[in-house]
């Protein structure tokens, strides 16, 4: 059972355009909800992560937006570049950073 | 820093082999884990620990098993190789800290191969 429901499976944009993913939960007790950035071959690295007592998020061009009654958050990459192309990863927990469930994953590719 | 470091990156087994893989850590970290990333199921939980000598079971346990002993080390051991482990295996650290909201950082990753 996919307690963290991601989509799409894959992304491809121009560069410029915003690419957004989405990420569904069920269990309402998650309080902590962080992007991970995976590039091939490597470990994924923490994007940006997001609290519920927050709506929306900003970190540079990367932006998660939250919303708490649809238990649903988004991904938005501003201004995206080919080096923005990469696996990226919603996920959320419990108290904590620790014991992230993960969704599937989405393989975004940034056309030049 | 080396921040967490795995061995090996890749190994091939065949069914019914044991192995262990390495993880450790030079951020004087409490919590560690390993977690398995197989195509269109993202990362899934297998073992995690609070602490040195202190572990507990994640989302898939099942086929492996964990140890820590330092602060610094957390193997994870595969004790009969199945072709339904055949995956790449992360292990995390991440410091408890005053936040319990700190970030998790991930190794290199070990893409291990069961045949």
């Amino acid at each position: 059972q996919q307690q963290v429901k991601q989509s799409p499976q894959s992304l491809i944009v121009q560069k410029g355009g915003i690419p957004i993913i989405n990420c569904a939960y069920e269990n309402t007790a998650f309080d902590y909800f962080p992007w991970y950035q995976q590039f091939p071959g490597k470990g994924p690295a923490l994007l940006i992560a997001i609290r519920p007592d927050v709506s929306e998020k900003k970190e540079g061009r990367f932006t998660i937006s939250f919303n708490k009654s649809a238990k649903q958050f988004s991904l938005h990459i501003m201004d995206s570049q080919p080096g923005d192309s990469a696996t990226y990863f919603c996920a959320a927990s419990i108290q904590g950073a620790q014991k992230l469930v993960f969704g599937q994953g989405t393989r975004l590719t940034i056309n030049p | 820093n080396a921040g967490v470091t795995q061995t090996p990156k890749f190994q091939v087994l065949k069914t019914g082999q044991s192995m262990t893989l390495q993880c450790a850590q030079d951020m004087n970290h409490e919590y560690m884990s390993w977690y398995r990333q197989d195509p269109g199921m993202g990362l899934r939980l297998i073992h995690y620990s609070v602490g040195a000598g202190i572990t507990d079971q994640g989302e898939v346990p099942n086929g492996y098993n964990v140890s820590r002993s330092t602060t610094e080390d957390f193997p994870l051991r595969l004790l009969s190789a199945a072709p339904s482990q055949t995956s790449v295996y992360f292990c995390a650290s991440s410091s408890s800290g005053t936040s319990a909201y700190n970030e998790q950082f991930f190794g290199p990753g070990t893409r291990l191969t069961v045949l």
